[in-house]
């Protein structure tokens, strides 16, 4: 079955505290991103990759780094979390072009 | 830079109203455009796609979207709403000198009342 895992689901934790938000997809697609969803913003992309060790910058990367080692995993990394990161992420990939496909069931992260 | 628009944030209609959905772009370039919906507790899901061609583009679930170039819109329309999409809608653009880069506008909640 094709899936985008996304772990934790849930996570609570406090200012400065490096985490990592684990993605992984099993359809070997190029295309991966990582969104945060806010309440009357929308979805906006915080980082893509085309390809592996290749990434780029979404409309708010501040805060937040990505790796892509391999093909199947993208990791969001925030090395010192603050209450502004407190969000809804999703990780997406896609097989053909670049719009997201498969979503991940989402993160919810909360920074005190 | 660039600019996703969605017209409403929230909707409220009855079983078999007619829906529609206004969303406008800024990008003056080539533009790939979608929708996306989002069911209450689940993830998104891509309703349809326009990247070329005919301008009225045909989804899942019923839905449809005009691209109108000339008002940089690209407005999602279904003729016969039923309860079951009642959900949040996105808008989406992504610009021909950076095809990675994906931006949303803020979303229309629809609620559909039985």
């Amino acid at each position: 079955e094709a899936q985008v895992t996304q772990n934790p689901r849930y996570l609570i934790t406090v200012t400065g505290k490096k985490l990592t938000v684990t993605c992984s997809q099993n359809m070997n697609h190029e295309y991966m991103s990582w969104y945060r969803q806010d309440p009357g913003l929308g979805l906006r992309q915080i980082y893509y990759s085309m390809n592996v060790e290749v990434t780029d910058k979404g409309d708010v990367p501040e805060g937040y780094k990505v790796s892509r080692k391999e093909k199947r995993n993208f990791p969001l990394i925030l090395e010192s979390p603050s209450p502004n990161q407190t969000s809804l992420y999703f990780c997406a990939s896609s097989e053909t072009g670049y719009q997201p496909q498969h979503f991940g069931d989402g993160t919810r992260l909360s920074i005190l | 830079a660039q600019s996703v628009s969605q017209h409403n944030h929230h909707v409220i209609l009855s079983e078999a109203a007619s829906l529609e959905l206004g969303c406008n772009y800024s990008y003056g370039g080539t533009v790939n455009l979608f929708w996306y919906v989002q069911y209450p507790g689940q993830h998104l899901q891509l309703l349809l796609k326009y990247f070329s061609g005919d301008p009225l583009v045909k989804g899942i679930k019923g839905f449809e979207a005009e691209f109108i170039k000339s008002k940089f819109s690209f407005n999602l329309r279904k003729p016969s709403v039923q309860w079951s999409d009642t959900a949040e809608y996105f808008c989406a653009v992504n610009a021909g000198d950076s095809w990675g880069k994906l931006q949303f506008g803020a979303g229309t909640q629809v609620v559909v009342t039985p």
